[in-house]
């Protein structure tokens, strides 16, 4: 069974730092391309960024409103996806969801894990 | 950024009646393979968004018989042909064919009547 577990969010001043984890079982981590999806409260989706697989170069790729703030990384020992965010804004409060890439979308996605940017 | 326009935004339906849901990319979404990437997830209150259908038209495992996509180049539908009380949700069209960036329709909000 896929499993995909967020976590490490909690409540961060504007300016602050996050890592946020996403746990992953069930597949080929090493393979697999990953992306990160936000949901401010209330609101739609919103894709973040991903990360291509071991095989593929491990490169990735971020939206606009993040590019230069947030670092996606992985660690095959430990199966685990990770989201470093920065320089965080008011404005980036959402919930964090992991989701693993499959046929074009993202077809497995964890139940996510809510930062909230407020001094 | 390619824009996804989902409409209605709202869609009130009585139980057992079918339901569409459409959304209009900016841009074509056939990719230069040839497919079609055009995803739709179900987000039920509380819960994580669940793909229903990818490339168009095909249904995730577990997915009930009664969700059906359609469309091509820049419209798309999503049909349930008879609503239950479990399919009360937001449903999300996606692009994933213009990279890097894959966005998102507004949602559409589906409740009982």
């Amino acid at each position: 069974e896929v499993q995909l577990v967020e976590s490490g969010g909690g409540l961060v001043k504007p300016g602050g730092s996050l890592r946020l984890s996403c746990a992953a079982s069930g597949f080929t981590f090493s393979n697999a391309w990953m992306s990160w999806v936000r949901q401010p409260p209330g609101k739609g989706l919103e894709w973040v960024g991903r990360i291509k697989g071991k095989t593929d170069g491990g490169t990735t790729d971020y939206a606009a409103p993040v590019k230069g703030r947030v670092t996606i990384s992985r660690d095959e020992s430990k199966n685990t996806l990770y989201l470093q965010m920065n320089s965080l804004k008011i404005e980036d409060t959402a919930v964090y969801y992991c989701a693993w890439e499959l046929l074009g979308g993202l077809g497995y996605w964890g139940q996510g894990t809510l930062v909230t940017v407020s001094s | 950024d390619v824009v996804m326009t989902q409409s209605p935004l709202s869609l009130p339906v009585t139980l057992g009646q079918p339901a569409s849901i459409s959304c209009r990319s900016s841009q074509s979404l056939v990719h230069s393979d040839g497919n079609t990437y055009l995803n739709w997830f179900q987000q039920r209150p509380g819960q994580s968004p669940r793909r229903l259908i990818y490339k168009v038209s095909n249904r995730d495992s577990g997915v009930p018989d009664r969700f059906s996509g359609s469309g091509s180049g820049t419209y798309f539908t999503l049909k349930i042909s008879r609503v239950e009380a479990e399919d009360v949700g937001v449903y999300y069209c996606m692009q994933g064919t213009h990279w890097p960036t894959w966005t998102f329709g507004q949602g559409t909000k589906v409740e009982i009547k």
